[in-house]
């Protein structure tokens, strides 16, 4: 069975330091790697994925993320983070064989000005 | 596109009363989720269909959930009768394609059972 830890439960943050989120995950297979963003009161969104190719990825709003297949790892990063990316950030996994996407169980981000 | 869109938006049930939960996800897209999240239990997968179809039901905690995709526009999950345990706000999701695709979020449904 898939599987994906997020080991903090929230990471704190001054304003314009580099910002990272750590995901490692469990799966059969190649895995399909996701981190989606939720603000207060809103739904999830997608940030950036991994599906194959670069082990760096460049997602929306700044953030970046590296698979790293020998360590089984896909850390979220921010070079300089802002008071506005502050919120609850996930990352989850998909195997190869079927559609359904694994969750951890969330970091909440609080960047102080 | 408007998104996936989900309604109710809140809902204040009494326990024992039967609660629909509506979801029309993006044109186009063959995929739906519904997920359930609670500070307890995270972000679970409850049901997902392809092509209104259901695949994996396995996420469904017991038989008061039902889940239905009647047409492509349109699904429902269904708790009757309801319980205080079942508060919890209902995500759904759609996707276009296979398993590389990201997956569209709506805003959800807070639900409270009282």
């Amino acid at each position: 069975a898939q599987s994906v830890a997020q080991p903090e439960d929230q990471v704190n943050v001054a304003e314009g330091n580099p910002l990272t989120v750590k995901c490692t995950y469990s799966v059969s297979g190649n895995p399909y790697l996701f981190w989606y963003v939720q603000y207060p009161n809103r739904g999830l969104q997608f940030l950036l994925k991994y599906i194959t190719g670069d082990n760096l990825v460049k997602g929306s709003y700044g953030f970046e993320a590296e698979f790293n297949k020998s360590q089984t790892s896909f850390h979220l990063k921010k070079p300089s983070a802002l008071v506005s990316d502050s919120a609850l950030y996930f990352c989850a996994v998909r195997d190869g064989a079927g559609n359904k996407l694994t969750f951890g169980g969330g970091t909440r981000v609080l960047v102080k000005p | 596109d408007a998104g996936v869109i989900q309604s109710p938006r809140h809902e204040v049930t009494e326990m024992g009363q039967e609660v629909t939960l509506r979801c029309k996800p993006i044109s186009g897209h063959d995929y739906l989720f519904w997920y359930r999240q609670t500070m307890m239990r995270g972000l679970e997968l409850l049901i997902y269909f392809n092509n209104n179809v259901p695949i994996d039901d396995s996420g469904m905690p017991e038989d008061r959930f039902s889940a239905k995709m009647p047409n492509a526009s349109f699904s429902t999950l269904k708790i009757q009768p309801s319980e205080p345990r079942d508060s919890a706000v209902y995500f759904c999701a759609s996707s276009l394609g296979d398993r590389g695709h990201r997956e569209y979020f709506g805003e959800g449904s807070w639900l409270t059972v009282v």
